[in-house]
């Protein structure tokens, strides 16, 4: 069945690149997403690539997408400590049914 | 424009009873989907309705249940609740049951 998995945590220091990193296991995905979840909040979509594309940056944010390994990476730039929150990574299976990953911490240190 | 709108924000109930949380999606939005999330067991799907049909349901009991109105706007139901279902349960809502827009969820606590 549809999977996908992430690490769960991850620290840096303020002002560093953060990569975080996903695999997804459905080959018929349209879409992959990478969405944010702050304390108390719903999750917010950050940003989505169609399964056809490499690369898509949306300024700090650059997704990359490896097809063939079905490998996705959500890289932040000049990461700062309003960053810090949960990131997760989704595949928009095509089936009306979209698939989270577990979800990775990040910890911003100033 | 509004943002996806859940009622109540936080419900204590006991086990044996049944609950019923509301989702008002954003305005021209027809897909809405349901997800319970938990520490352990993390985001699952529960279901997704477009148009008052559902289309697709994930692997949960036939205790949660759901439906959608005309107007788009949703409910869930979760009958005989046990402890295990307490959880933060998330609507989110989208065009066309891609690029999800989440609401703030329900968190319930069950005794």
């Amino acid at each position: 069945g549809e999977d996908v998995e992430q690490s769960l945590f991850l620290s840096v220091r303020e002002g560093d690149s953060s990569v975080i990193n996903c695999t997804y296991t459905d080959s018929s995905s349209t879409y992959l997403y990478w969405y944010k979840q702050e304390p108390g909040a719903g999750l917010q979509l950050l940003t989505y690539i169609f399964s056809n594309m490499d690369m898509k940056q949306d300024q700090r944010l650059t997704v990359l997408l490896n097809k063939k390994d079905k490998h996705l990476s959500l890289r932040i730039a000049d990461t700062q400590t309003g960053d810090s929150a949960i990131y997760f990574c989704a595949d928009g299976t095509g089936g009306f049914k979209t698939i989270f990953g577990a979800g990775t911490r990040l910890f911003v240190k100033a | 424009k509004a943002g996806v709108t859940q009622t109540p924000r936080y419900l204590i109930k006991t086990r044996g009873q049944q609950v019923t949380l509301s989702c008002s999606p954003i305005s021209g939005h027809r897909s809405v989907s349901w997800y319970q999330q938990t520490p352990g067991q993390g985001l699952q799907f529960l279901f997704e309705y477009f148009s008052e049909t559902q289309r697709n349901k994930g692997n949960f009991p036939g205790r949660f249940s759901g439906r959608q109105f005309s107007n788009s706007r949703s409910e869930m139901n979760v009958s005989t609740l046990e402890l295990g279902d307490s959880a933060l349960y998330l609507c989110a809502s989208s065009v066309d049951g891609e690029k999800l827009f989440f609401g703030s969820g329900t968190q319930l606590s069950v005794l």
